[in-house]
């Protein structure tokens, strides 16, 4: 069964350093989605992309954050200048469809973000 | 504005006893319902969905969950517990007539006692 890959699986960086997370989406899906989980806490929605362009974004995802799909199968999150509140494990959906007859979201493994 | 809320931080079940895990919601305009497992160190997986039609519906693993509007509850059930159910389950909301955004429950992690 096809799956969404997400790279790596942990990064460390440092604060106030750019850091790429990315994610290979199931190869039909159309409609592309980060989350994050806070150590802890629950699963908060971040951002939809759909068309190249952003469908819809939470108050999380403020101008540090940026997502991109630049090759037509990878699905970047970009985090500009990462703070400590920044550590979560990020997780990267796809769907085939939105609205409508409406299919579950398929996740990745997350990336494990910690901000040193 | 749209709410999940899973009352329970942890549920015990003794293998092979059956197991509820809870789930309210509240949407604005029709639900859509999920139930996703997160095993450790793994991505969220899809259990089970309610879109309409039968409050039962049947997902994977034996799960299956009730949908019941008067309640705004959609509760995950398993007739017979295993070990291996032992992990994180979420509920989710979606509101049927806005944008593809998912709302997740806090979570209730489920432990089968063997």
């Amino acid at each position: 069964e096809p799956e969404v890959t997400q790279t790596p699986s942990h990064q460390v960086t440092q604060m106030g350093q750019e850091v790429i997370l990315r994610c290979v989406p199931i190869s039909n899906h159309l409609y592309f989605y980060w989350y994050r989980q806070i150590l802890g806490q629950k699963v908060e929605f971040l951002v939809s992309f759909y068309n190249n362009e952003i469908s819809e974004k939470s108050e999380i995802f403020d101008d540090q954050f940026s997502v991109e799909r630049p090759d037509g199968s990878n699905f970047t999150l970009k985090i500009r200048s990462t703070k400590l509140e920044d550590s979560a494990m990020y997780f990267c959906a796809s769907s085939p469809l939105g609205q409508g007859d409406y299919q579950p979201q398929h996740f990745g493994d997350g990336t494990r973000l910690s901000i040193l | 504005a749209q709410s999940v809320a899973q009352p329970e931080d942890q549920v015990n079940v003794a293998e092979g006893n059956p197991l509820t895990v809870k789930c309210t919601y509240s949407v604005s305009g029709n639900p859509y319902l999920f139930w996703y497992v997160q095993y450790p160190n793994r991505g969220l997986q899809f259990l089970l969905k309610y879109i309409t039609g039968d409050n039962l519906v049947k997902g994977s693993y034996g799960f299956e969950a009730e949908f019941n509007k008067s309640q705004t509850s959609f509760h995950l059930k398993k007739p017979s517990a295993l070990v291996s159910d032992s992990a994180l389950y979420f509920c989710a909301v979606r509101d049927m007539n806005r944008d593809d955004k998912i709302i997740f429950g806090k979570g209730t992690r489920l432990h089968i006692l063997p």
